[in-house]
């Protein structure tokens, strides 16, 4: 199956910093990549939706100044967080799929701590 | 608006058989799939349903009805391995891009 990287897999930083999340599929070109975020014993709820060359499209409630999605290539796409809180302490997870309506495919995922 | 439910926590015997159900109400349905996940980590594929009907994967099998939003994951032979959370996804047409939008997971505990 297709193969999603994230980096870094945990990160603890301080208040005020920013944090950059680098999402890569590593097998296959996504065209769309997808940001989400998973809060202890909740479910995932998506961030944004993201298509190479294009800019993001963040759901509802989701700051796009404060969450700066950049999708440069087929395979790269990153989440930098920034001037972090303790409130945006989470898990953050991306996928990728080869086109917006097929299967995605999940990263690892990344454990952000803000101190 | 679009609302997916799942029970929250559910704990079953090794060996034994455990359904887990999903009832959904949303625009642009395109499909409904079943994700597994242990703590910490991310969401593995299970199954992905589009049409009616059961679809039977080794230990793993889901069915979905349409016309019901409703939809279940049948894990036999459960193993200790099995205890995670899972996670029902609705995949729904949104303008250019298709979304999944995530139930709230079911905790199984899987008990000797």
């Amino acid at each position: 199956g297709a193969v999603v990287s994230q980096h870094p897999s945990r990160v603890i930083c301080k208040s005020g910093t920013s944090v950059k999340i680098e999402c890569r599929s590593l097998d296959f070109q996504a065209t769309t990549m997808f940001w989400y975020r998973q809060f202890p014993k909740k479910s995932l709820m998506l961030m944004a939706t993201s298509n190479e060359g294009s800019k993001a499209t963040y759901e509802q409630g989701v700051e796009k100044d404060k969450f700066l999605i950049n999708h440069a290539s087929l395979t790269l796409s990153t989440l930098t967080v920034t001037s972090a809180h303790p409130e945006d302490s989470s898990f953050y997870i991306c996928s990728a799929s080869l086109r917006s309506y097929n299967e995605q495919f999940f990263g690892p995922g990344t454990r952000l701590t803000v101190l | 608006g679009q609302n997916i439910d799942q029970p929250t926590e559910m704990t079953a015997t090794e060996g034994a058989i455990v359904q887990i159900n999903c009832t959904y109400q949303t625009s642009g349905f395109n499909g409904l799939f079943w994700y597994q996940q242990h703590a910490g980590e991310a969401p593995t594929f299970l199954s992905y349903n589009v049409l009616d009907g059961l679809e039977e994967k080794g230990r793993f099998s889901s069915f979905l009805s349409r016309s019901k939003g409703y939809s279940y994951l049948l894990l036999k032979e459960l193993q200790m391995k099995d205890s995670a959370s899972y996670l029902c996804a609705v995949n729904r047409r949104g303008g250019a891009t298709n979304k999944l939008i995530f139930g709230t997971g079911t905790l199984l505990a899987v008990q000797p």
